[in-house]
């Protein structure tokens, strides 16, 4: 199993609203990230964890908030996000955290902020 | 600071042919490189890793090659399909703090 599981594909959310996205590996690996990726542009890293803990915050909004709650799962919980923030999230995961190793990711999040 | 270059940033082609995607960084200093393709509105697929320590790596139709010291990568796609038809990014590892560097990327049409 070579998968990075995302969960909803698609979320529409209102300015007040609060959800979630979801990020799911049954590889073992025990690095794993959130990218943001605004059309016709590639990813921005927003946030890493490595061994369930946050290694980087790529200074990303207190809105967005990372929670890696065992090795297999990664949350990315929203609140009072902006329409600015409509774009596809991505999460990848990678044995150790890189660079030496290979990154795998999965399909994405389209996120629309209303 | 790292900086990666794809050309052409868009290209479109007749089905069956061959071609080459180029890629270009600024540091020699890389852990690996890697080739994504990408479908409209999809997430990143990993097509080929090739180690610094490689110099290319193939799979199917598709072959990478990395020359470090000039700083480039190609990968070359054989006899080509509309199925083909996506943006290919090319990404490196370079530097130990778990950021990857992603290319622009080049788009790609396949004409039936």
């Amino acid at each position: 199993d070579t998968e990075v599981t995302q969960t909803p594909k698609h979320l529409v959310m209102g300015m007040t609203n609060k959800k979630s996205l979801k990020c799911e590996q049954h590889m073992g690996h025990r690095a794993m990230y959130w990218y943001k990726q605004k059309a016709k542009k590639p990813p921005e890293l927003m946030f890493v964890y490595s061994y369930e803990k946050l290694s980087i915050n790529e200074s990303v909004p207190s809105r967005f908030s990372p929670e890696c709650p065992n090795s297999s799962l990664l949350n990315l919980h929203l609140h009072a996000l902006q329409p600015e923030d409509s774009a596809l999230y991505l999460c990848a995961s990678s044995q150790e955290l890189l660079p030496n190793t290979e990154a795998f990711f999965g399909q994405g999040t389209r996120l629309t902020v209303v | 600071k790292q900086e990666v270059t794809q050309i052409p940033a868009a290209l479109s082609v007749p089905e069956g042919e061959n071609l080459v995607l180029n890629c270009s960084f600024t540091d020699s200093a890389i852990y690996n490189l890697q080739w994504f393709r990408q479908d409209p509105g999809k997430g990143l697929t990993s097509l080929l890793l090739i180690q610094s320590s490689q110099r290319e790596q193939t799979s199917g139709r598709l072959n990478a090659s990395l020359d470090k010291s000039s700083g480039r990568s190609t990968l070359y796609i054989a006899a080509s399909q509309p199925g083909d038809s996506a943006t290919y990014l090319c990404v490196l590892s370079s530097g130990n703090t778990g950021k990857l560097i992603f290319g622009q990327g080049t788009t790609l049409q396949v004409k039936p």
